[in-house]
């Protein structure tokens, strides 16, 4: 089993809609979660960190967190096309996941 | 600087040729990390410095790989006698924690490395 799980996609929604992003982790003792976005041929680049239960919303985005379940999520909403890209979990600094491709249909 | 700066941003080498890659941090940075990304997946970690330590270096593949930081600024990263499979992006990450579990990291570009 790996450390971090996600749904590698793609997902596609149109413009304006909520995208849902789930990742789910092995390590019940981890303490530290983070979404990066990245661009195709480009670097990860920090989108949201959470470290509590419950939701942490900033701007668009609210990122969602569940210790008991293992569970972190990330939703965007009004999704725009900007927003077309793969989407990494990552569990402390350590394990990603292999990432969620989101694609927005205007 | 502004950002973490890698270089060289592609490098090529010959099978068995041993290649160094370089990570300038983002000034003041005391955490960085070192990982290894290959086409579809996430970034796999390779190496963790706290300064000038090496806290962690569970995730090198091979006796071939060697990182440092002597001075805890700047790190290479060095692949001896490389093979096709180390193809691969090599990104550096800092961070001005000093705890993994509580520090957001900021990539560098990466290096993308070829091996033929």
């Amino acid at each position: 089993q790996k450390e971090v799980e996600q749904n590698s996609g793609p997902l596609s929604v149109p413009e304006g809609a909520i995208a849902s992003l789930n990742c789910t982790y092995s390590d019940r003792g981890s303490q530290s979660f983070f979404w990066y976005r990245q661009y195709s041929g480009k670097s990860p680049e920090l989108i949201m960190s959470i470290y509590s239960n419950g939701d942490k919303e900033d701007g668009r985005f609210t990122a969602q967190l569940n210790k008991a379940s293992q569970y972190v999520s990330l939703l965007i909403r009004d999704s725009q096309p900007s927003d077309s890209a793969t989407y990494l979990c990552a569990v402390n600094q350590f394990y990603f996941g292999t990432g969620t491709s989101l694609t927005v249909i205007p | 600087g502004a950002g973490v700066s890698q270089s060289p941003r592609y490098k090529v080498a010959k099978r068995g040729q041993d290649v160094a890659l370089r990570c300038d941090p983002i000034s003041g940075h005391v955490s960085l990390f070192w990982y290894q990304q290959a086409l579809g997946q996430g970034p796999e970690f390779l190496t963790y410095f706290q300064n000038e330590a090496q806290l962690d270096k569970s995730g090198l593949p091979s006796d071939r790989f060697f990182a440092e930081r002597p001075e805890g600024s700047v790190s290479t990263l060095k692949i001896q006698r490389t093979q096709q499979e180390d193809s691969a992006v090599y990104l550096c990450a800092s961070s001005s924690g000093t705890g993994v579990e509580d520090t957001e990291a900021f990539f560098g570009q990466g290096t993308r490395l070829t091996v033929v």
